[in-house]
C-alpha cells in the first residue's frame, strides 16, 4: 500500500512564476491537508480538502495561493507569482477520517530564485 | 487553542530511555494529546495519542497525567533513527478548532549520541 505521494520533490522557480504542488493521499484516504514548513520553523496549516471541497483554507494566504483536490486526480497546491518569501518545505497529508492519524508525503521543497 | 511547551531539545544515548515531557495546562476534556516526529528531511509520521489512560503501541508509550495537565512520551530504548524532532499536539473533536489542523509549535529535538 504506497503511502502519500508528492512530486515534484524538488522544484526550482523563478519571482514571477507559478508553482504547481501535487498530492497524491494514500488509497481509501479522501482527506487531504497542506503543510508549509519555512526555514528554521515549524509546520503551519494551511488548507484543508475532501474530494472537490474545501473545508477550511484559513492557513492559506488569500493572495496568489489557491488548492484544488478534483475527482479525479491528485491534489493540487498552486502558487501564482512566486516571491522568495515562497521558498519552503511543502507537506501534503491524508487521512481517512478527519479524527484519524494523519499520513504525510515526503514533501516538496520549493526555492524561488 | 490550547497550547503545548515542550523542551527546546533534549540529549540521550543509544540505547537509553528517553523520555519526553509536555505541558498542557489548558487541555480541554474533549482533547486528544498526540505526538508525531519529523526525522531530518522527512515529512512528520505519527507515533501516538492518547486522551487518559497511559498507551503503549510498537513505537512508544505514552504517559498522560491524572489532571491531565501534562504528559510524557517514553522511547524505551532511543535508537540513532529516532533523533527527530518530536511535537506534541492537542486535537479535539472534528467539528472544533483544534480538530483536524495538527498545531505543530516547535517541538523538542532530540539528540541520540552512539
Amino acid at each position: 500500500n504506497a503511502g502519500v505521494m508528492q512530486n515534484p520533490r524538488h522544484l526550482v522557480r523563478r519571482r514571477g512564476q507559478e508553482a504547481r504542488l501535487r498530492c497524491s493521499p494514500m488509497k481509501g484516504h479522501s482527506h487531504v491537508y497542506w503543510y508549509r514548513q519555512l526555514p528554521e520553523e515549524g509546520l503551519k496549516f494551511m488548507v484543508y480538502l475532501q474530494k472537490e471541497n474545501i473545508i477550511d483554507e484559513s492557513g492559506m494566504p488569500k493572495e496568489r495561493f489557491s488548492a484544488e483536490f478534483p475527482k479525479e486526480g491528485p491534489s493540487i497546491l498552486r502558487i501564482q507569482q512566486v516571491v522568495r518569501g515562497d521558498s519552503a518545505a511543502y507537506f501534503c497529508a491524508s487521512s481517512d477520517h478527519q479524527d484519524n492519524e494523519q499520513f504525510f508525503g515526503p514533501g516538496t521543497r520549493l526555492t524561488v530564485l | 487553542d490550547a497550547k503545548t511547551t515542550q523542551p527546546n531539545s533534549m540529549e540521550s544515548n543509544e540505547e537509553e530511555p528517553v523520555h519526553l515531557p509536555c505541558n498542557h495546562s489548558t487541555i480541554s476534556g474533549t482533547d486528544y494529546i498526540h505526538w508525531y516526529r519529523q526525522l531530518p528531511s522527512q515529512g512528520p509520521e505519527y507515533v501516538i495519542h492518547g486522551l487518559t489512560s497511559n498507551v503503549n503501541n510498537r513505537m512508544a508509550s505514552l504517559a498522560i497525567a491524572e489532571d491531565r495537565k501534562s504528559s510524557t512520551l517514553i522511547l524505551h530504548r532511543a535508537t540513532l533513527r529516532d533523533a527527530a524532532v518530536y511535537y506534541c499536539i492537542l486535537r479535539g473533536l472534528g467539528n472544533s478548532n483544534s480538530g483536524y489542523a495538527l498545531n505543530f509549535g516547535k517541538g523538542t529535538s532530540l539528540l541520540v549520541t552512539p
